[in-house]
C-alpha cells in the first residue's frame, strides 16, 4: 500500500531554516507528483507547492517563493522541503501528499490520494 | 489565482440529516475539484475527485456535484464519525488552491 513517512518535529529559531523528509513507498515514487501542505495551529490548509520527482521540476505557489526548495533523491525514494528565513507563523504541521494520478479514458485527474503523517515545526525564540 | 470560496464555515445537525457544503471557484475550473476530511488531529482524507466521483472505500453517502464554478460535498445522512473539517480543492494547476474549510459538528 501507498505510504508516506515523514521526518520528525522539530524546534527552530526565527531566521532559522527547516528541512523535511518524506519517504514513499508503494508505488513507483517516479510516476506520481509530490505536493507539500502545510496547516498552521487551528487553521486551514496552505498548498505550498509540487515537485515532479521523475524530472525534478517544481511549481512553488508565490506565498512561498524564494524562500521554499523542493527536491529529490530517487535512489531511496524520498522527496524534501526546505524552508528558509523561517518566521514564527510559519509554525505549523508540515504534510506531503502524493498526487495520485487518475484517468478515465483521456480525462486524467491528479488529486492528493495519500498524505504523510505531518511534521510539526515550531519557530521560537 | 483562482479564490476557493465555501460556506458554511461551520454546521450543526443531528444524527441522520442531509448535510450539504458548497464550494464556489472565483474562475472556472472544469471538474478538477477535490473534497478531503480531516477529522480532529488526523492527516486529510480524500473523499472525492474530479467533482463527483468518490474515492475507492469512502461511504456511498458521501457525494460530490457541480461542474464550473459551483460544486457542493452531500453527506446523505450524518453519522457521529463524520465529525470534521472539509476542505475542496482546486487541482487543474498551480496553485492548487483550498478551500477555507467546513466544520461539521453534531448537534
Amino acid at each position: 500500500q501507498v505510504q508516506l513517512v515523514q521526518s520528525g518535529a522539530e524546534v527552530k529559531k526565527p531566521g532559522a531554516s527547516m528541512k523535511v523528509s518524506c519517504k514513499a513507498s508503494g508505488y513507483t515514487f517516479t510516476d506520481c507528483h509530490l505536493h507539500w501542505v502545510r496547516q498552521a495551529p487551528g487553521q486551514g490548509l496552505e498548498w505550498m507547492g509540487w515537485i515532479n520527482p521523475n524530472t525534478g521540476y517544481t511549481n512553488y505557489a508565490q506565498n512561498f517563493q524564494g524562500r521554499v526548495t523542493m527536491t529529490r533523491d530517487t535512489s531511496i525514494s524520498t522527496a524534501y522541503m526546505e524552508l528558509s528565513r523561517l518566521k514564527s507563523d510559519d509554525t505549523a504541521v508540515y504534510y506531503c501528499a502524493r498526487g495520485g494520478i487518475y484517468c478515465n479514458g483521456g480525462d486524467c485527474h491528479s488529486p492528493s490520494d495519500s498524505w504523510g503523517q505531518g511534521t510539526l515545526v515550531t519557530v521560537s525564540s | 489565482d483562482t479564490q476557493m470560496t465555501q460556506s458554511p464555515s461551520s454546521l450543526s445537525a443531528s444524527v441522520g440529516d442531509r448535510v450539504t457544503i458548497t464550494c464556489r471557484a472565483s474562475q472556472g475550473i472544469s471538474n478538477y475539484l477535490a473534497w478531503y476530511q480531516q477529522k480532529p488531529g488526523k492527516v486529510p482524507k480524500l473523499l472525492i475527485y474530479a467533482a463527483s466521483t468518490l474515492q475507492s472505500g469512502v461511504p456511498s453517502r458521501f457525494s460530490g456535484g457541480g461542474s464550473g464554478t459551483d460544486f457542493t460535498l452531500t453527506i446523505s445522512s450524518l453519522q457521529p464519525e463524520d465529525v470534521a473539517t472539509y476542505y475542496c480543492q482546486k487541482y487543474n494547476g498551480a496553485p492548487r488552491t483550498f478551500g477555507h474549510g467546513t466544520k461539521v459538528e453534531i448537534k
